[in-house]
């Protein structure tokens, strides 16, 4: 299996430039989830779903858009880039189980918006 | 929602024994205790978690207080490869898996 897998890993953006930033995971995992990590800092949780067709917001939702329509992926699209947007984004997968959910985390993408 | 207090940083020695505490004097009954571990420039990887009594793996050891208000993740025999910024995560929200990671403690391993 290659577990969680993210592309690109880097990537520079002029400000108001949109672009995808691509997750997949192999694991047939229900629950992905996108986390932004500023410098120094902890990960905030930007969108998560629970399945394909459902998602929702989490902590910093604000300029970011996510859709879920197959098991194995979930895109991130900014839809027009800010500098406070640049930072590492980290997309994790895990099986929907409260109790024991150790979540997959992908190795990130460092985006700058210029 | 349970809150975590962590040092910020700890320092110790190649082989020898590491204890790195966590407060979470909120936490509720049912609520389980998960910690991960952020490699440099990695994404973070799930460490080991735990409820009541204590909890062994490959990676680590969790000792969980009587009361259950602290922990501590125990690394046996840090190796270089075990500096890291470790997370003790806050319990997570019924239904839903959304990790909450503060700052975390930052673990240097001296050779």
């Amino acid at each position: 299996n290659a577990g969680v897998t993210q592309t690109p890993k880097f990537q520079v953006l002029k400000t108001g430039q949109s672009m995808t930033l691509q997750c997949a995971q192999d694991m047939n995992h229900e629950y992905m989830s996108w986390y932004r990590q500023d410098p120094g800092m902890g990960l905030r949780l930007i969108h998560y779903s629970v399945g394909a067709g459902i998602t929702d917001q989490g902590e910093v939702p604000n300029g970011y858009n996510v859709s879920r329509s197959t098991t194995e992926d979930f895109p991130l699209r900014l839809l027009s880039a800010a500098p406070s947007q640049t930072s590492v984004y980290f997309c994790a997968s895990s099986s929907y189980d409260t109790l024991n959910n150790e979540q997959f985390f992908g190795p990130g993408t460092r985006l700058t918006v210029l | 929602d349970a809150k975590t207090t962590q040092p910020n940083s700890m320092e110790s020695n190649e082989e020898e024994p590491v204890h790195l505490p966590c407060n979470h004097s909120t936490i509720s009954g049912t609520d389980y205790i998960h910690w991960y571990r952020q490699l440099p420039s990695q994404g973070p990887e799930y460490v080991i978690h735990g409820l009541t009594s204590n909890v062994n793996n490959r990676m680590a050891s969790l000792a969980i207080a009587e009361d259950r208000k602290s922990s501590t993740l125990i690394l046996h025999r840090a190796t270089l490869r075990d500096a890291a910024v470790y997370y003790c995560i806050p319990p997570l929200i019924q239904g839903a898996q959304k990790l909450v990671f503060g700052q975390g403690t930052r673990l240097t391993i001296n050779p």
